[in-house]
């Protein structure tokens, strides 16, 4: 079955260093993957995604993600989090032969220390 | 000029009642979404509708009842409801047709309480 995995539920950073969230698929396809952000009480804002190409994708707020698929996974980075940067971000794939509907992983929850 | 919104955003209720969520989307796609975030946070899709046609449907209590008066709107109605539905329930859009459709835009959310 297809599933997202995001190892860490929590993550603490100064800010001005540097981030990355980790994620990992199970899906037999080429995937359609996606980084979405929550931040509190509010709904999801895509990030960035990939869906073919050039396997480093770049995308709002200077963020940026590598698809790697021996790895089976799609990691969001960022050099230099700002304190803003505190939300709770969201993995998904994206499954085109079941309607489009996306399947998430848990999600990671981005502390930012000052 | 929210581009997919949802109404209410809070939502209290008792257990039993029925109560509906409005969501409206002005981006002109023609495919839109109910997700449900638990307590846990996580997000799991319940409907899909293209074009006022349901396409996707999980497994979800027959309580829940999508509609889709026109391809710019997907209501969600829940009867009797229980505790258990309780949750944080977010509709999307995205535009068919090549991989534009696989970008999901998403509502703020209504924040449905049941006591």
């Amino acid at each position: 079955a297809q599933s997202v995995t995001q190892p860490d539920i929590h993550i603490t950073v100064s800010e001005g260093a540097s981030l990355e969230l980790r994620c990992n698929y199970s899906y037999g396809a080429t995937p359609y993957l996606f980084w979405y952000v929550q931040s509190p009480g509010q709904g999801l804002q895509l990030l960035l995604k990939y869906f073919s190409g050039d396997t480093l994708v770049q995308g709002i707020k200077g963020f940026e993600a590598e698809f790697k698929r021996s790895q089976s996974s799609f990691n969001l980075r960022k050099p230099s989090v700002h304190w803003s940067d505190a939300a709770e971000y969201f993995c998904a794939v994206g499954l085109m032969e079941y309607g489009n509907k996306l399947v998430f992983g848990a999600g990671t929850i981005l502390r930012v220390k000052s | 000029d929210t581009a997919v919104s949802q109404t209410p955003k809070y939502l209290v209720t008792q257990m039993g009642n029925d109560k509906s969520i409005k969501c409206e989307q002005n981006l002109g796609h023609d495919t839109m979404y109910w997700y449900k975030q638990d307590s846990k946070k996580f997000l799991k899709i319940m409907f899909s509708y293209n074009n006022k046609e349901l396409i996707i449907n999980e497994t979800v209590p027959n309580r829940f009842s999508p509609k889709s008066p026109d391809k710019a709107h997907l209501n969600l109605h829940i009867n009797s409801l229980e505790l258990g539905d309780s949750a944080v329930y977010f509709c999307a859009s995205s535009q068919g047709g090549g991989q534009a459709k696989n970008i999901q835009y998403f509502g703020a959310g209504t924040r449905l309480s049941v006591l």
